[in-house]
């Protein structure tokens, strides 16, 4: 079963830094996209970014570019979202997903994980 | 970036319905265009891709058409499970981008 795990809740101050996880079983990592897509609180979907793990080709949002490091593990069949200083305005749930063109959409997604920025 | 948009940004339908959400793009592209259901408090669920393409385990009540800049959702008979909010995404050109949602409820 193809599967992706993100890592758990967190709750961080302004100015501290984080990294998520995504943990993906079932498939061979290194063949398909892994997206990251953030839905702050009441709103809608915001694509975010996108990694193709075999060689960490990676595209941004422009609207995020410099604000986020997406990366991924082929060793440890894992994708990160990294921030190195949160602000308030980064609390969201953030979804991973699987996209097997790129282009044909995200057929597996985790489960989510919940930012909470506040001091 | 491409910008998307649909219509209507809500709607109130009841079981047996058929309803259909359009969404139109700020610039032409092929069938590069999805559609993600999503239940609230859960993650999105790929509906559509390439525009008209069912995913394996998507009921056949879902269709998908369109080209260029305006594409439709459509749900021929609503059940229970559909009240929920439907997301199009283009996946033409990065950033890839989403519209801002149509939310289905209950009568």
């Amino acid at each position: 079963e193809v599967q992706l795990v993100q890592s758990g809740a967190e709750v961080k101050k302004p100015g501290e830094s984080l990294k998520i996880s995504c943990k993906v079983s079932g498939y061979r990592f290194s063949a398909f996209w892994i997206a990251w897509v953030r839905q702050m609180p009441g709103k809608g979907l915001e694509w975010m970014g996108i990694v193709y793990p075999d060689d960490s080709d990676t595209r941004y949002s422009p609207s995020l570019q410099g604000q986020v490091t997406i990366s991924a593990d082929k060793s440890r069949s894992t994708a990160y979202l990294q921030w190195s200083s949160l602000k308030a305005s980064d609390t969201a749930i953030y979804y991973c997903a699987r996209s097997p063109s790129g282009f044909y959409g995200m057929d597996v997604w985790g489960q989510g994980t919940t930012v909470t920025v506040s001091s | 970036d491409i910008q998307m948009t649909q219509s209507p940004s809500s709607l109130s339908a009841s079981v047996g319905d058929s309803v259909t959400i359009t969404c139109r793009a700020s610039q032409t592209f092929n069938d590069y265009l999805n559609w993600y259901q999503q239940r609230p408090g859960k993650a999105p669920k790929l509906l559509i891709y390439a525009a008209s393409s069912l995913p394996s385990g998507v009921p056949s009540r879902f269709s998908g058409s369109g080209s260029g800049t305006e594409f439709t959702l459509t749900i021929s008979s609503l059940q229970p499970d559909d009240f929920a909010t439907y997301y199009c995404e283009q996946a033409y050109i990065h950033p890839f981008t989403f519209g801002p949602g149509t939310k289905v409820d209950f009568k």
